[in-house]
């Protein structure tokens, strides 16, 4: 079974279109993350959710929206995509202690052309 | 900047030798963290230190750590082909990733 799974893998589309990327973990983890990789494999976070509520918020546009439903679940929406968004966008979770191990899924490989 | 920084970036190096990367970083740690990254697949968690331990082992990988220094670093040794990926030392605690050494290791 895997841990931590988001969809799609991989995802091509148009600017100024609305995108969105599903994740899931199975580890009974109370906190989830997304994190942006860009192609020079620099690793940022982007939002931290802690049981259903949000914890971090780094310097991210307002046109990504991250929602999570329940604690096993959180989706990152984006509106009006622009090319600079291209990148890989990797979902993962830890249990809520700070500087526990993190699990992220396999990623998801956005194009914006 | 808070991200870590990794040297080398990049390693190239023959089947059998050892390995050496190093990470330096910028903030209080509780632990530090090495992660590898095949191609294409997300990160992979390999080994924890903690910042009242000097040095730690698992296997093949050997793990350091100088807090007077904030820095890190990962030896792997008797590389193998399979061990080809990129190599992130992390600071959880902080959600802080480095910059990442990529290693090829060549049959």
């Amino acid at each position: 079974d895997t841990a931590v799974s988001q969809t799609p893998k991989y995802l091509v589309t148009q600017m100024g279109n609305d995108k969105s990327i599903k994740c899931e973990q199975n580890l009974g983890h109370d906190t989830m993350y997304w994190y942006k990789q860009d192609s020079k494999k620099f690793l940022k976070i982007m939002f931290s959710y802690n049981n259903k509520e949000l914890i971090i918020n780094e310097t991210v546009p307002n046109r990504f929206s991250p929602k999570s439903p329940d604690k096993a679940h959180l989706n990152l929406h984006i509106n009006s995509l622009e090319l600079g968004d291209s990148a890989v966008y990797f979902c993962a979770s830890s249990a809520s202690e700070a500087g526990n191990t993190i699990y992220f899924g396999e990623g998801s490989w956005l194009t914006v052309v | 900047s808070q991200q870590g920084e990794e040297d080398p970036q990049a390693l190239s190096i023959q089947e059998g030798e050892n390995a050496t990367m190093n990470c330096s970083y910028k903030t209080s740690i509780n632990n530090l963290q090495w992660y590898r990254q095949n191609s294409g697949r997300g990160l992979v968690h390999l080994i924890l230190i903690r910042s009242n331990e000097r040095e730690k082992h698992s296997g093949r990988l050997r793990v350091t750590l100088d807090t007077s220094k904030k820095s890190s670093s990962l030896l792997i040794t008797a590389s193998r082909a399979a061990d080809t990926a990129s190599y992130f030392c992390a600071n959880t605690g902080k959600l802080i990733f480095g910059q990442g050494t990529t290693l090829q290791v060549k049959p």
